[in-house]
């Protein structure tokens, strides 16, 4: 098992750019997550889903749009990068029956 | 939603002392209360966790406790050593059904 893995690892983007972060489990997870951590502020759910083809809004939805297709799969979205959104984004996923998550190493992003 | 907060921001103790991070919630209905360990460079990882039915869990070295009446738990690290080195969070899951991070916690141990 892979786990949870996410590329790109780093990005740097200019603002106004738009790019998708990828996500993708092979624990055949119903829980998925997108988490961003910065500095001193621990992490912020930004949107979650609960099974494939259901999408929610977390603490931070703003700027961000998410799909889920397949089970496997949870991509992020920035429509139009801001240097706000300069953050280490966390996917993270887990079964319906327990609670622990499972992260996956994070993609760094920059936007200048 | 949920107010989480961590104590201490930083701790340093040297190798074989015990470490205490304590964390603070306020939403009575949180039933879940994790533990996660970040190492440099990685995502987060649960360690220990325990459900409100439990005021106690151990795990070799390491243990929670939970007060659900003053709605705070703590992570006690004993013998700690060098690879204890992290950051660490809480997040306690609430009535919305999703968990809500601490601030984190670095522990520096010095050999």
């Amino acid at each position: 098992n892979a786990g949870v893995t996410q590329t790109p690892k780093f990005q740097v983007l200019k603002t106004g750019q738009s790019m998708t972060l990828q996500c993708a489990q092979d624990m055949n997870h119903e829980y998925m997550s997108w988490y961003r951590q910065d500095p001193g502020m621990g992490l912020r759910l930004i949107h979650y889903s609960v099974g494939a083809g259901i999408t929610d809004q977390g603490e931070v939805p703003n700027g961000y749009n998410v799909s889920r297709s397949t089970t496997e799969d949870f991509p992020l979205r920035l429509l139009s990068a801001a240097p706000s959104q300069t953050s280490v984004y966390f996917c993270a996923s887990r079964t319906g029956l327990f609670y622990e998550q499972y992260f996956g190493p994070g993609t760094r992003l920059t936007v200048t | 939603g949920e107010n989480v907060e961590q104590h201490p921001s930083t701790l340093s103790v040297q190798e074989g002392d015990s470490a205490v991070i304590k964390c603070t919630y306020s939403d009575s209905a949180s039933n879940y209360f994790p533990w996660y360990k970040q190492e440099l460079g990685k995502g987060p990882q649960l360690i220990i966790d325990i459900r409100s039915n439990v005021g106690e869990k151990k795990d070799q070295r390491i243990a929670v406790t939970l007060n659900k009446t003053a709605k705070h738990f703590s992570l006690h690290i004993t013998e700690t050593q060098p690879e204890d080195s992290a950051v660490y969070f809480c997040a306690p899951r609430g009535a919305g059904n999703m968990l809500t991070f601490g601030g984190g916690t670095r522990l520096m141990v010095k050999p």
